[in-house]
């Protein structure tokens, strides 16, 4: 099984500051076949259900505001957000869609300091 | 609009059986791919299983193969996990999502799935 890793666990971000979570999963999942690296990212807001930010490890879903970025290749991962509003307290998970089982980072815990 | 909405959780003793069903809406159900995710109380997501558009393909967790069976009727637009042999760690809320192949990318409410004695 592919593990993922998230760091930090929680994280505490002022207001319109960057905010940056990181992913690494414990073999690559970059394929060799299309160049298209297998992660996604998904918020999760409290007593919410997760939402699809980022697929294709940089790939916006439509509606996402672009102060979401993601980057990385091969098992490095990174999801950013450029300037920090107060919508954005949630738990923010990767997630490899590259084999099954499909696996998802711990989470991170993201919050307004 | 895309929409999934999960129904049949509830209460159900250690050793019991529960099956959750997931209605879709907004989008060509035979066409998808379908995954079921839980989450335990206070913590982080788990994936379960995921199932082809026409049924065909189906995988597992380890943690529920054997014990959970996930199918889909294309006709109701209805997809279902049934449970068995349940155990306390089973207890979560349980997510029906749709997916783009292995990408999940449209969750549902979900239904909480409570076992004990």
């Amino acid at each position: 099984d592919i593990v993922m890793t998230q760091s930090p666990d929680s994280l505490a971000v002022s207001l319109g500051e960057r905010a940056t979570i990181n992913c690494k999963s414990s073999q690559s999942i970059l394929s060799g076949s299309n160049n298209k690296n297998y992660l996604a990212w998904c918020q999760q807001k409290p007593g919410q259900p997760p939402k699809l930010l980022i697929s294709w490890a940089s790939s916006r879903e439509s509606g996402v505001p672009d102060r979401f970025s993601g980057s990385g290749s091969g098992t490095d991962f990174t999801l950013t957000i450029s300037s920090l509003q107060a919508e954005d307290v949630a738990v923010y998970y990767c997630q490899q869609h590259y084999s099954e089982p499909i696996t998802f980072g711990q989470g991170t815990r993201l919050e307004i300091k | 609009e895309v929409q999934v909405v999960e129904s049949g959780g509830g209460l159900v003793q250690p050793g019991g059986s529960l099956r959750l069903s997931c209605a879709a809406s907004g989008f060509t159900f035979s066409s998808n791919w379908m995954h079921w995710v839980r989450q335990a109380p206070g913590k982080g997501l788990v994936w379960l299983s995921i199932i082809d558009g026409d049924g065909s393909t189906i995988h597992y967790a380890d943690s529920v193969n054997g014990r959970f069976t996930v199918s889909r009727d294309n006709a109701k637009n209805t997809l279902y996990l049934k449970m068995n042999s349940l155990r306390v760690d089973d207890t979560a809320v349980y997510y029906c999502a749709k997916g783009s192949g292995y990408i999940i990318d449209s969750w549902g409410q979900g239904t909480l799935v409570t076992v004990s004695s």
